[in-house]
């Protein structure tokens, strides 16, 4: 089985600055990732996945996340953030070969002026 | 292209009734989800399709809970009779496939409050 441990359930930052969103999981087998971002009242986007090859993951939105195989992490950063990225986050881990998704708690990410 | 369709979007309904949730996948999906979502929680898995057929529904609580994709495009999630512990927004996503390949798009969602 799989979990996915989402540590900061909210991060605050201001306009511009940088952040980090952490994602730590715990799996028995090989593993795809997830970032998805909700919006209030709206269902769930995808924002990148890491499924092979680079550990090194760009999505939309400015987004990254970096893949650790060794500390089990797949943390997401944006350099600089927008008043726009204010939502929840969930990370999701998979196992390989088919998609059966497990969401941490999510954390919601409150950009301020 | 039209996104995942759910309706209705609020549902408020009293313990003990049956309440019906409806959703429309995109167009040549085959891969179809019903998630829930609890208050300050990640989306949980209920029940997945392959075309018509349910393929994961072990996480289905079967005593009250139904669903069904007749045809293999749209699909309803049916509780009955509903409880308190109920209450939560009610996702549904479609892929083309179930290969990680294929992203997940998601519906907004019904979110269903028991009193």
């Amino acid at each position: 089985a799989q979990s996915v441990t989402q540590l900061d359930s909210q991060v605050p930052v201001f306009e511009e600055a940088p952040v980090e969103l952490r994602c730590n999981y715990s799996s028995s087998v090989s593993v795809y990732l997830f970032w998805y971002v909700q919006y209030p009242n709206q269902g769930l986007q995808l924002l990148l996945k890491y499924l092979s090859g680079s550990t090194l993951v760009k999505g939309i939105n400015g987004f990254e996340a970096e893949f650790n195989k060794s500390q089990t992490s797949f943390h997401l950063r944006k350099p600089s953030v927008h008043i726009s990225d204010t939502a929840e986050y969930f990370c999701a881990v998979s196992p390989t070969g088919f998609q059966k998704l497990v969401f941490g708690t999510g954390t919601r990410l409150l950009v301020s002026p | 292209e039209a996104g995942v369709v759910q309706s209705p979007r609020y549902k408020i309904i009293e313990k003990k009734q049956p309440v019906a949730f409806w959703c429309n996948p995109i167009s040549g999906h085959n891969t179809l989800y019903w998630y829930r979502q609890n208050l300050g929680q990640g989306p949980e898995l209920l029940i997945r399709y392959e075309n018509e057929e349910a393929v994961d529904d072990s996480q289905l609580p079967k005593d009250r809970f139904s669903a069904e994709r007749l045809k293999g495009v749209d699909s309803t999630l049916k509780i009955q009779p509903a409880e308190l512990g109920d209450s939560a927004v009610y996702l549904c996503a479609s892929s083309l496939d179930d290969g990680a390949n294929s992203p997940l798009h998601f519906g907004n969602g019904t979110r269903l409050t028991v009193t």
